[in-house]
């Protein structure tokens, strides 16, 4: 597509629910990422994709997150029994390759709310 | 681990002003920089970059910034100010062979006319 698409844009849930958000990056870019944003923060790594591969998670809070990509360009992220802390803008970028230093596309987000 | 600071929260100017946004970043070797502009609603775009070489880099929208490897700084300028500009600012490091982006936690910017 033409940029990275993130749905759904909003995310109502309530606490202790499982939630799923995806990200449909730019055709052709072999990397993805996932970062979170809270109100008045930078966005805060937590993981990032090369191909299918996670090959860096260390940003993920804990068990209750995670996140696929099985086929190389749409990802998932999964947060089980969600809790008020997680409500957040959660961000998917993309980038072409190692080549390109690390310059990321961004989606405009899926904001969650957790209540 | 590599980090960066971004020291004002939040900066007014005036219309036709110039400007200039800090940034300082740690990390051990030469870096890679990028300064993004998140506007209300939108998703966040790519202002300028550094990489290596010429250390004033050109971006868009008539931005530059300038790597001061011994100041650990890639401050963001913009000679005049326009009130479209308004937004936020995220000032970003990249290490050489790593692909984790770290961000800082912004400065949002303020036009007056």
């Amino acid at each position: 597509g033409a940029g990275v698409s993130q749905t759904p844009s909003n995310k109502v849930t309530e606490k202790g629910k499982y939630v799923e958000l995806r990200c449909d990056p730019i055709s052709g870019h072999t990397a993805l990422y996932w970062y979170r944003q809270s109100l008045g923060q930078g966005p805060e790594f937590l993981i990032y994709f090369q191909g299918t591969g996670a090959a860096d998670d260390s940003g993920l809070p804990n068990d209750r997150f995670f996140a696929v990509r099985p086929e190389g360009s749409v990802s998932t992220l999964k947060i089980q029994r969600t809790e008020r802390g997680d409500s957040a803008v959660y961000l998917c970028a993309s980038s072409a390759s190692a080549a390109n230093h690390g310059e990321l596309f961004f989606g405009e987000g899926s904001r969650l709310t957790v209540l | 681990a590599q980090s960066v600071t971004q020291p004002d929260i939040h900066i007014t100017v005036s219309e036709g002003a110039s400007l200039e946004l800090r940034c300082n970043y740690s990390y051990g070797a030469t870096p890679y920089l990028f300064w993004y502009v998140q506007s209300p609603g939108q998703g966040l775009q790519l202002l300028l970059k550094y990489f290596s070489g010429d250390t004033l880099v050109q971006g868009i929208k008539g931005f530059e910034a300038e790597f001061k490897r011994s100041q650990s700084s890639f401050n963001l300028r913009k000679p005049s100010v326009h009130w479209s500009d308004a937004a936020e600012y995220f000032c970003a490091v990249r290490g050489g062979g790593y692909q984790k982006v770290t961000f800082g936690t912004g400065t949002k910017l303020q036009v007056i006319p």
